[in-house]
């Protein structure tokens, strides 16, 4: 399979708003509300920021959301902030039972 | 507090095997799955598969097949992964997490290892 879709670099100023796409399938994002979007910071494990495409867990700041249409997904950050810079990944379950991941998305802050 | 902690660093020759441990504390190991993420230098996050520690009972991701063997102690509350046949390009960190409580949302995953470093090379 192959991976989800996403924009391979996004930026933004401090205070501003960005937002993330992860396109896939219906036999993935399209199929199920399966969907998560995790931060990952260089040399770091990755740290879950939504799940359930909009679900947030305890501790992670209310500036992220998330929200799906169809086969494609988004977070959106907004009030961006320097400790927002960063990778962040999708990941949806899919048909097989098994886990799919975007590509990946780098974003900076101006 | 949940924590996963690996074991280290591994560097092996192709066509050898490698073992990576990962040790849970903080809940009950047999009652959240486990997953095993692996992450090439430089590159994104690729999903290996996914453990019951209950049943014992793996799904893996196509491409592994028979080349990747998920398995558990739970009398320690340790998952395993076994990678054989070990090419060049299974250079990667390979990170063990938690998944949800078992029968949940098969793809989510909310605590992370430190990742442990499998270096392939002659």
């Amino acid at each position: 399979q192959s991976a989800l879709t996403q924009p391979a670099s996004v930026s933004g100023s401090p205070g501003q708003s960005i937002t993330i796409s992860c396109t896939g399938t219906s036999s993935d994002v399209g199929g199920y509300d399966f969907v998560s979007w995790y931060q990952q910071h260089s040399g770091k494990a990755p740290k879950l920021m939504i799940y359930e495409v909009n679900a947030r867990p305890s501790g992670v700041s209310n500036r992220f959301s998330g929200s799906k249409s169809g086969i494609v997904a988004s977070l959106t950050i907004s009030g961006l902030q320097a400790e927002d810079e960063g990778d962040y990944y999708c990941s949806s379950y899919t048909s097989d039972s098994t886990v799919l991941f975007g590509g990946g998305t780098r974003l900076t802050v101006l | 507090q949940v924590q996963l902690v690996q074991s280290g660093a591994e560097v092996k020759k192709p066509g050898a095997s490698v073992k990576v441990s990962c040790k849970a504390s903080g809940y009950t190991f047999s009652d959240y799955y486990i997953h095993w993420v692996r992450q090439a230098p430089g590159q994104g996050l690729e999903w290996m598969g996914r453990l019951n520690p209950h049943s014992g009972a793996a799904d893996n991701e196509q491409r592994f097949l028979g080349r990747v063997t998920l398995t558990r102690d739970t009398s320690i509350s340790t998952a395993l992964l076994e990678v054989s046949s070990l090419r060049s390009d299974d250079t990667a960190m390979y990170f063990c997490s938690r998944g949800s409580r078992l029968y949940g949302d098969l793809s989510l995953i909310d605590y992370w290892g430190q990742g442990s470093l499998v270096i392939v090379s002659s």
